[in-house]
């Protein structure tokens, strides 16, 4: 079956943009997870989405924020890009939430300049 | 405040010489922890989820192990192509949530 699919997979953006990123889960999976990976930090975890609702947030500010289709594809916008916002952002589709085997995808690597 | 911190930070092996890798957690309560490789420019990808002490599981060369304090994963006879980064998260049980603390990784080079 396919993968999760993130897109695009490269952005460069300028510092104050704003930026939308996608995710497109696994079919039959509800659950979808962005996560924050850096080089200084790891792995941080965005915010969760179920069934259209943010379920699960992390500590990161209001910039960055998220939703969730009906076909359970998800989107990711970060407003007000920062020069600290450059990191691959991953989305992670699981069954039916973080507490099972959850598939990620390639990642959307964002450059801000 | 969950913690993982994972151990070596960076391995290198020769192909066929066994090691293991470790995770040593705190939560207030553990509702699972999971194990990842992640691969140069890709995603992790799931290996195990570990839920109490003494639970064990095992894919091909790899076998995870939990106690209460840490987690294990052994690597047997290691081949090149098990060169990845190995991520270890918890999940905890306060607040109700299932946000994941992940550590920042062990990188494992193996030799042929």
């Amino acid at each position: 079956k396919a993968g999760v699919t993130q897109t695009p997979r490269y952005l460069i953006k300028t510092r104050g943009q704003q930026v939308t990123l996608s995710c497109s889960p696994i079919s039959g999976h509800r659950s979808v997870s962005w996560y924050q990976q850096t080089p200084g930090q790891g792995l941080q975890f965005l915010f969760e989405y179920f069934s259209e609702t943010q379920r699960n947030k992390g500590n990161f500010p209001g910039r960055f924020s998220g939703r969730q289709f009906s076909n359970s594809r998800s989107e990711m916008n970060v407003s007000t890009l920062e020069l600290g916002d450059s990191a691959l952002y991953l989305c992670a589709s699981s069954l039916v939430g973080m507490n099972t085997e959850a598939f990620f995808g390639q990642g959307t690597r964002l450059t801000v300049v | 405040e969950d913690q993982v911190t994972q151990s070596p930070e960076a391995l290198r092996l020769q192909e066929g010489e066994s090691s293991s890798l470790n995770c040593s957690y705190t939560v207030s309560g553990l509702r699972g922890l999971f194990w990842y490789r992640q691969d140069p420019g890709k995603g992790p990808e799931f290996l195990f989820t570990l839920y109490s002490a003494g639970e064990e599981k095992e894919k091909e060369r790899l076998k995870a192990t939990l106690t209460k304090k840490e987690s294990f994963l052994h690597i047997t006879a290691p081949k090149p192509e098990d060169s990845a980064t190995y991520l270890c998260a918890v999940q905890s049980t306060s607040g109700g949530s299932y946000i994941p603390t992940f550590g920042r990784g062990t990188s494992l080079i193996v030799h042929p």
